[in-house]
This record gives structure tokens, C-alpha cells and sequence, in this order.
């Protein structure tokens, strides 16, 4: 079984904090994603990485920044959190060839920033 | 850029059927998905569409219409446990690497 799991299912921080969101997928995905997902705005893209050391901007990169520095792990970091940054966040991975089509969604991390 | 759109919400009855329209206008159409998810939970794997047609699977099917931007989910013989948000997704081919765009999605209330 595929298997992307997240650090934290619940995240509490202050305003300020600086946060860091984990992933980590067993299937030797070359592709990685960070999402967030928000009530009326559905998923949208942050950052995505289709290989170790290389990531591209989503839709929304403002007050994240990504590292992958191990194909397996993919890390999403909020350098100052702030209160509109209060979001579930989802990982997903997703193999570039061969294999299936869809991306495998870790279990996401609800984070609340106070 | 893309622009997905699906119904809010929809309700329906244990027993029947309910279709759960999506259309969408992109760039580099590379296939549609559509993912189940429950309420705290993440999205699951439903379908995936990337030819004209009917794809079925179990109780589910999905269907694609490229020229009309179009696509449907099918799920028949409803289950109380199949209340959940569907979510459609387009894949769309951007400088050689592949990415999903998401609906806001369709939360179904199935009542017994």
C-alpha cells in the first residue's frame, strides 16, 4: 500500500512562530505536493517538487518556503505563521511514469495559528 | 489558466442515484480525476478519465466529454456512508510537469 503520512494531524503556533509541516512517502514518488485546503476555496497548490532539491511555485507560494532535501521527504515551512495561515494543509505524491495516475494524499495537518 | 466548476451541494436518498456534474476550461488537458473525501479526512481515489467515455467501477462511474469540457459522477444504489464531498481535478501539462487543479467540491448529504 502507498503510503504518505504527515508529522502532525493537529498543530496549534502563535503568530510569529516559525512552523514546520513533515512528509514522508514510501512508494519512490518523484513528485510531491503541499496543498492547503480551505472552506469555499477547495485545494489549492503551494509548492510542488518533482525531484530532490528542485520545487516549483504553486498558486499560493506567498509565506511558504519548501526543502527536499530526500527524495522520500518533502518539508513545507511557514518562516513567520501568521493568523490567515490557519488552513488544513494535504501532502500528495504522485509517480512522474509508469505505476497509476493519481496522487496519494497524506492524512493532512489542521494548523491554528493563535 | 483553468477554471473548474461543480455544484456546491447536492442531497439525495439512500437507494438512488446521483450524478455530480463538473466542467472545466484549461490549457494542456492531461486527464480528470475524481476524489472522495469524508469530513477530517484526506481525499481518496475515485477515477480517473483522461479518453471520452464511461468508466465504471462498482457502484461509481465517471464520464468525460473532452470537447465540451465535461465530465459527470455517476454513483448509483447510494449508501449512507457515501456522504462526502467529491472533488474533480484536471491534470494539466505545465512546462513538462504535471500538475492537479481542484473544484471546491460537491458535499452530498445522503439521508436514509
Amino acid at each position: 500500500d502507498v503510503k504518505v503520512t504527515q508529522s502532525s494531524r493537529y498543530l496549534v503556533k502563535r503568530t510569529g512562530e516559525k512552523v514546520f509541516l513533515e512528509c514522508v512517502q514510501d512508494m519512490d514518488h518523484e513528485n510531491m505536493f503541499w496543498y492547503r485546503q480551505d472552506p469555499g476555496l477547495g485545494l489549492r497548490l503551494i509548492y510542488f517538487s518533482y525531484d530532490v532539491k528542485m520545487k516549483e511555485k504553486g498558486d499560493i507560494p506567498e509565506g511558504y518556503s519548501v526543502s527536499r532535501e530526500k527524495k522520500e521527504r518533502f518539508s513545507l515551512i511557514l518562516e513567520s505563521a501568521s493568523t490567515n495561515q490557519t488552513s488544513m494543509y494535504l501532502c500528495a505524491s504522485f509517480h512522474r511514469t509508469g505505476g497509476g495516475n493519481e496522487q496519494f494524499f497524506g492524512p493532512g495537518t489542521r494548523l491554528t495559528v493563535l | 489558466g483553468q477554471n473548474i466548476d461543480q455544484p456546491t451541494e447536492m442531497t439525495a436518498t439512500e437507494g438512488a442515484i446521483v450524478q455530480i456534474n463538473c466542467t472545466y476550461q484549461t490549457s494542456g488537458f492531461n486527464g480528470l480525476f475524481w476524489y472522495q473525501q469524508h469530513a477530517g479526512e484526506a481525499p481518496t481515489f475515485l477515477s480517473y478519465n483522461v479518453l471520452d467515455g464511461l468508466e465504471e467501477k462498482g457502484r461509481f462511474s465517471s464520464f468525460l466529454s473532452r470537447s465540451k469540457g465535461y465530465s459527470y459522477l455517476l454513483l448509483k444504489e447510494l449508501q449512507m456512508k457515501d456522504s462526502a464531498s467529491y472533488l474533480c481535478a484536471v491534470r494539466a501539462l505545465n512546462t513538462g510537469f504535471q500538475k492537479l487543479v481542484f473544484g471546491t467540491g460537491t458535499r452530498l448529504l445522503v439521508s436514509p
